[in-house]
């Protein structure tokens, strides 16, 4: 069972929107609706911020939204701001029988 | 509040062996499957084994089956990962999570294990 595919890196302008894919396959993103998406700062433990696909945990800003389309999954976030800057990383439930989670290969987001 | 407290880690000799702890609270422990996570810096995590709400099922991936035997003790609120036969490649940050119907949804600060001779 390989990791979900992110890009390594995007970047945006503090107002800006970006968006982070992550690519799977019909047995875990393609085939549950259980991706998550998890933002990690530096020595930090990570938060969730997506789950479900396109739902978001109490507390956390209506500027991130999820989505998906076949296997691949997006996070998009809106309105960028310095905060924002960190590692995110994507999650989803498989039918592998080996693994329980598959996680992505993590995207590092710059705020320019 | 919910919070996972791992402990545990520490430098280990590879063949050898540690027991990780993950101490837990701010919610119904035993109503919550729990697992191992580990993650090498700068890597995307990996998951490492599962156990349902009340320890009669487990699960391990691949790389842990065999060596890892995940278990819990309800009445102390507590996960352990029993670690043997340790490799140079298990050298991670291991990290404690809470799983609400198929979601990750709580992360403890996690526990550095580095085997090394």
């Amino acid at each position: 069972q390989s990791a979900l595919t992110q890009p390594a890196s995007v970047s945006g302008s503090p107002g800006q929107s970006i968006t982070i894919s992550c690519t799977g396959t019909s047995s875990d993103v393609g085939g549950f609706h259980y991706v998550s998406w998890y933002q990690q700062h530096p020595g930090k433990a990570p938060k969730l911020m997506i789950y479900g696909v396109s739902d978001r945990p109490s507390g956390v800003s209506n500027r991130f939204s999820g989505s998906k389309s076949g296997n691949t999954a997006s996070l998009t976030i809106s309105g960028l701001q310095a905060e924002d800057e960190a590692d995110y990383f994507c999650s989803s439930y498989t039918r592998d029988s080996t693994l329980v989670f598959v996680f992505g290969t993590g995207t590092k987001v710059t705020v320019l | 509040e919910v919070q996972l407290l791992e402990s545990g880690g520490g430098l280990v000799q590879p063949g050898g062996s540690l027991r990780l702890s993950c101490a837990a609270s701010g919610f119904a422990f035993s109503d919550h499957v729990m697992h191992w996570v580990r993650q090498v810096p700068g890597e995307g995590p990996v998951w490492v084994s599962r156990i349902n709400h009340d320890g009669t099922d487990t699960q391990y991936a691949d790389s842990a089956r065999g060596r890892f035997t995940i278990s819990r003790d309800d009445a102390k609120n507590t996960v352990y990962l029993q670690m043997n036969s340790l490799r140079v490649e298990d050298t991670a940050l291991y990290y404690c999570v809470r799983d609400s119907d198929y979601r990750i949804d709580y992360w403890g600060q996690g526990t550095l294990v580095t085997v090394s001779s």
